[in-house]
């Protein structure tokens, strides 16, 4: 089965702290993503990466950045973490297929939650 | 990705057929319907997706209108596992490079 393990599940840090967020893939997709889900506004795209080194901004981007190192890793930073980035943070990837079998499926992990205080 | 629209709620009984509608009307040709779901604290996780004709898996069932205006996720035989909120979403890529957009989808619950 295909794995996405997020570092921490639960996270409690103060403002203006640095936070990491580590997402590893065992499938050697190619994407990876970053979300953040918060209540009735769904699941927000905040930085995705089709391959290591390449980032791409979202639709939430502003106060984060991305780290792909190694294909199997892909980090969001928060450079100084604030209360208004409280959320659930979800990692997923995905491989590249052609076409004609490409299924469109997202594999996530199993989300972690960031309070900042 | 073209927008969706859920209703936020359904209740369904345990053992019953879940019809969970979608509507898609301003999606595209080559715009395929994905269907994914989110158990409570677990990440969201791919049902089923097509393009024009009806598909089936070992989850579910998906029935796209001829028009493509609008389709209905189908759980045969829902047991209470299948309490989730359950997404619709239009894409062309679906995962590929550039992800997916979520709405807020259906909260849909399962009564015993």
């Amino acid at each position: 089965d295909v794995k996405v393990t997020q570092s921490s599940r639960y996270l409690v840090k103060r403002t203006g702290e640095k936070v990491f967020l580590e997402c590893v893939q065992d499938m050697d997709h190619e994407n990876m993503f970053w979300y953040r889900q918060d209540p009735g506004l769904g699941l927000r795209l905040i930085y995705f990466s089709y391959d290591v080194k390449m980032k791409e901004k979202g639709d939430i981007p502003e106060g984060y950045s991305v780290s792909r190192e190694k294909k199997e890793r892909f980090s969001l930073i928060l450079e100084s973490a604030s209360t208004n980035q409280t959320s659930m943070y979800l990692c997923a990837s995905s491989p590249t297929l052609p076409a004609a079998l490409n299924t469109g499926e997202l594999f996530f992990g199993e989300g972690s939650r960031l309070t900042v205080l | 990705d073209a927008k969706t629209t859920q209703p936020p709620s359904m209740d369904c009984a345990e053992g019953r057929a879940a019809n969970l509608p979608c509507n898609h009307s301003t999606i595209s040709g080559n715009e395929y319907v994905y269907w994914y779901r989110q158990i409570h604290s677990q990440g969201p996780q791919y049902i089923i997706h097509g393009l024009k004709n009806n598909e089936t898996n070992e989850m579910a069932s998906l029935i796209i209108t001829e028009d493509r205006k609008s389709s209905t996720l189908i759980l045969p035989h829902a047991t209470l596992r299948d309490t989730a909120v359950y997404y619709c979403i239009g894409s062309y890529s679906g995962g590929g490079a550039d992800g997916l957009t979520f709405g807020k989808g259906t909260h849909l619950i399962i009564q015993p």
